[in-house]
């Protein structure tokens, strides 16, 4: 496709349960990040992955949030024992490389709720 | 303090008025980002600065790194103009402003 997609598009799960999101980023881009918007809360970052690299796992709130990403392209996010306080969308977004001074591209998000 | 601030929260105008959002950041950054976020949810980039000013059709973003503040203009007003605005820097990671709410009205 043409740009980045996400999946499921809305996802409602029970507290405690594991859940997964997935990201497919724009074809030859090789950096890729995650990021959750709280309703009324702006965007928070959570983990971004450049390449082969080491991901970059700064924002990622608690050790119950995972990322990968395999093969350089698809990345997964997983959320484990889920909280109600983790509803929110969360986002994707992908660019060339994770420079600077190259724009990412936004995916349409998964929202995530969590009764 | 946030990092990152943007002002004002709430904007509401007239279709055809000239719109500035503000967006002021306390942190070394390498670049900035202007967002759209509309009602649905979608979110686009409109701009990335790290110096001058850039436009593009009725959009204007300027950055002064001295000063640390960024502004995103729009001329002539429009309802589909209607979204949040979202101001971000690149500081090692993605911070990012609160947003602020345009409505133009008709």
């Amino acid at each position: 496709g043409a740009g980045v997609s996400q999946s499921p598009s809305n996802k409602v799960t029970e507290k405690g349960k594991d859940v997964e999101l997935r990201c497919d980023p724009i074809s030859g881009h090789t950096a890729l990040y995650w990021y959750r918007q709280s309703l009324g809360q702006g965007l928070e970052f959570l983990i971004y992955f450049q390449g082969n690299s080491a991901p970059d796992k700064s924002g990622l709130p608690s050790d119950r949030f995972s990322a990968e990403r395999t093969g350089g392209s698809v990345s997964t996010l997983t959320i484990q024992r889920t909280q109600q306080e983790d509803s929110a969308v969360y986002l994707c977004a992908s660019s060339v490389l994770a420079a600077s001074y190259n724009e990412q591209f936004f995916g349409p998000g998964t929202r995530l709720t969590v009764l | 303090k946030n990092e990152v601030e943007q002002s004002p929260q709430n904007l509401t105008a007239q279709e055809g008025e000239f719109i500035t959002i503000n967006c002021s950041y306390s942190v070394g950054i390498s670049a900035l980002h202007w967002l759209q976020q509309h009602p649905g949810g979608g979110i686009v980039s409109l701009f990335m600065l790290s110096s001058g000013k850039k436009k593009h059709g009725r959009l204007i973003a300027t950055i002064n790194i001295q000063e640390k503040h960024s502004s995103l203009h729009i001329t002539a007003s429009h309802p589909r103009d209607s979204a949040v605005y979202i101001c971000a820097v690149r500081s090692g990671d993605m911070r990012f402003g609160a947003g602020t709410r345009l409505t133009v009205k008709p």
